[in-house]
């Protein structure tokens, strides 16, 4: 179990850039989720994928950001047009069901995002 | 709606026991779960609560009170490499996608 893999972890990027992250999940969970977290906040919640359908998508989520899982492995959060705004650390996560953890939610390292 | 108190800051002496609060209020419950979170680091798993009653691992115990809206989280023989923030999130009932709605975290500086 090499626990879920982002990459890059960390990213400065110029505004009006497009960025893309990855995300590796642990590798028999089929729940995948992206969140983002600043300073002094908690995770907020982005986006859910269940094995390659996105299923569930925060109002946080503009039309700038897009997240894709097209073989129900590996995800990417494409941000384009980036804004200072989106400076922020990138979470993705992932879960699979079981009677002892009731589908405990394991966290990526994290990409942080700097907008420039 | 959901809603997640927890103190912003706490301190306390290495050795001492801490207790760290949190209240929530949602429209459905299935679980409630503590987060450890090292600054510039992800989210750590610590606990699971679904169930009223106190659930003990080591040094840390997790307690639930569903008819109250409250849980918190005990820390036994505090480490210095304890300090860091904790974060209390629950998960919705009727949420078919098991996410989690997090707290903004407790920050717990432990001082020799």
């Amino acid at each position: 179990d090499t626990g879920v893999s982002q990459n890059p972890r960390h990213k400065i990027t110029k505004r009006g850039q497009n960025v893309t992250f990855r995300c590796d999940p642990i590798s028999e969970h089929n729940r995948l989720y992206w969140y983002r977290q600043t300073l002094g906040q908690g995770p907020e919640f982005l986006t859910y994928f269940q094995n390659e359908a996105q299923l569930e998508k925060s109002r946080l989520l503009s039309d700038r950001f897009s997240a894709e899982r097209p073989k129900g492995s590996f995800s990417t959060l494409e941000i384009q047009r980036t804004e200072q705004g989106d400076s922020a650390m990138y979470l993705c996560a992932s879960s699979s069901f079981t009677l002892n953890s009731g589908n405990t939610i394991y966290f990526g390292e994290g990409s942080w995002l700097t907008v420039v | 709606g959901q809603n997640i108190d927890q103190p912003t800051e706490m301190t306390a002496t290495e050795g001492a026991i801490v207790q760290i609060n949190c209240t929530y209020q949602t429209s459905g419950f299935n679980g409630l779960f503590w987060y450890q979170q090292h600054a510039g680091e992800a989210p750590t798993f610590l606990s699971y609560n679904v169930l009223d009653g106190l659930e003990e691992k080591g040094r840390f115990s997790s307690f639930l009170s569903r008819s109250k809206g409250y849980s918190y989280l005990l820390l036994k023989e505090l480490q210095m490499k304890d300090s860091a923030s904790y974060l209390c999130a629950v998960r919705d009932r009727v949420d078919s996608s098991y996410k989690l709605i997090f707290g903004s975290g407790t920050r717990l500086l432990v001082r020799p």
